[in-house]
């Protein structure tokens, strides 16, 4: 089994739509959990960290279920700059070795 | 966040040699890591690099096959040795930003092996 699974997508979505999808983590010992977004040939790059108590950063939200060992993200207003790969990343307390999903695609059309 | 740039951007290297790749920081980082991402798949933990000592290997890698150099706290490199079509790949180096225990990456090198 997978440490982290997510749904590939694609998700295909009109600008200005909402679009949300979740990740599961099989470590139960997992502390700190981020979404990265990776554009085409290019490095991941943080969209940010997610909290126990979920947290908003413009138009994205995350949210964490420890009980149920789930990370969520969600987009409001889509842009067609949203359009990516986002990728769920865990990791352990105090090790800062990351554990990838393989990534959902999110295409965002006008 | 730390400005973190590699050398080469991109290679295309025969297969039986070797190929080494450098990560630069800007600011003096504790933690610098090397992943791989073999194409259409997500990051892979190749190594941890440790200033002043061997890297420490994830299963699955060697070091005979990718050793690691790590001589301050601003620099490594990984080298990929022998290398065949299956080495072919995405490498990138990461570094943590505390507090926060972020994790960032540089643009990486895109390495075909022939």
């Amino acid at each position: 089994r997978k440490e982290v699974e997510q749904d590939p997508g694609p998700f295909n979505v009109p600008e200005g739509a909402t679009v949300a999808f979740n990740c599961t983590y099989s470590n139960s010992a997992s502390q700190s959990f981020f979404w990265y977004r990776q554009d085409c040939r290019k490095e991941p790059k943080l969209l940010m960290s997610v909290y126990s108590s979920g947290n908003e950063d413009g138009r994205f939200t995350a949210q964490l279920n420890r009980a149920s060992q789930y990370i969520s993200l969600l987009i409001r207003d889509s842009k067609l700059s949203d359009s990516a790969t986002y990728l769920c990343v865990v990791n352990e307390v105090g090790d800062y070795k990351l554990s990838f999903g393989a990534g959902t695609t999110v295409t965002v059309r006008a | 966040s730390a400005v973190i740039s590699q050398k080469p951007s991109r290679d295309i290297c025969q297969r039986g040699t070797s190929l080494t790749i450098q990560c630069q920081v800007d600011s003096q980082v504790t933690m610098m890591f090397w992943y791989r991402q073999q194409p259409g798949q997500s990051l892979t933990l190749i190594a941890t690099a440790n200033q002043g000592s061997e890297a420490t290997y994830e299963s699955g890698f060697v070091i005979d096959k990718f050793p690691i150099s790590r001589p301050n706290l601003t620099f490594s490199t990984l080298t990929v040795s022998n290398m065949s079509p299956e080495d072919s790949s995405i490498y990138l180096c990461s570094v943590v930003q505390v507090p926060g225990n972020e994790q960032f990456f540089g643009p990486g090198t895109r390495l075909t092996v022939l």
